[in-house]
């Protein structure tokens, strides 16, 4: 099934340590997205790329880092986690910048101790 | 600032009708969107409405008001399956989508 692949589905992290949230997408969609879901907030923007190559800064980009090598591939990275980075992780991603349906990932439930 | 506001829980009755509302402040509006939540699981996408009016797809139907800021969902002859939460977004004048907290719609028998 097409779609998109998030890994792993659940993590515990010692603070200080860094983790990087892998996410693959088969649609050969070019624009795609991190957003972290805490209860009571909406989903929050952490970075984007809207094609290969690029990438820009959401709404919470601090102490998360991007790369987007290829169409396929947008892995997230925290390079020290800290406690208030416990959150669950979606990977999304569309056929353009702009373009109207989201298709999300299943998430990464992540735990900073 | 930007604003999604939504209720946080609504209850409903397998068979009957419900709407859930949506009020927005944002700068700028390049559409709205609704998506469907299941607990534990990835958001997906119900419906988009950029222009007034009702749009109805099946059960569902979403509803769009730009002059009051305010769009409601409106789902017919409930299933237990729509047991989940609903998110409200807006997309703003950059093109950014806003999110509101979503509505968790319990739907009891």
């Amino acid at each position: 099934t097409a779609g998109i692949t998030q890994a792993p589905t659940s993590q515990i992290l010692a603070a200080g340590r860094s983790m990087t949230l892998r996410c693959t997408q088969d649609m050969r969609h070019n624009a795609m997205y991190w957003y972290r879901q805490d209860l009571g907030l909406g989903l929050r923007l952490i970075h984007y790329s809207n094609t290969a190559g690029t990438t820009g800064k959401g709404e919470v980009p601090d102490g998360y880092s991007v790369s987007r090598a290829n169409t396929d591939d947008f892995p997230l990275t925290l390079a020290s986690a800290v406690p208030s980075q416990t959150s669950v992780y979606f990977c999304a991603s569309s056929e353009a910048e702009g373009a109207n349906v989201l298709t999300f990932g299943a998430g990464s439930r992540l735990t900073v101790l | 600032g930007q604003n999604i506001d939504q209720p946080t829980e609504m209850t409903a009755t397998e068979g009957a009708i419900v709407q859930i509302n949506c009020t927005y402040q944002t700068s700028g509006f390049n559409g709205l969107f609704w998506y469907q939540q299941h607990a534990g699981e990835a958001p997906t996408f119900l419906s988009y409405n950029v222009l007034d009016g009702l749009e109805e797809k099946g059960r569902f139907s979403s509803f769009l008001s730009r002059s009051k800021g305010y769009s409601y969902l409106l789902l017919k002859e409930l299933q237990m399956k729509d047991s989940a939460s609903y998110l409200c977004a807006v997309r703003d004048s950059n093109y950014q989508l806003i999110w509101g907290a979503g509505t968790k719609l319990i739907i009891k028998p």
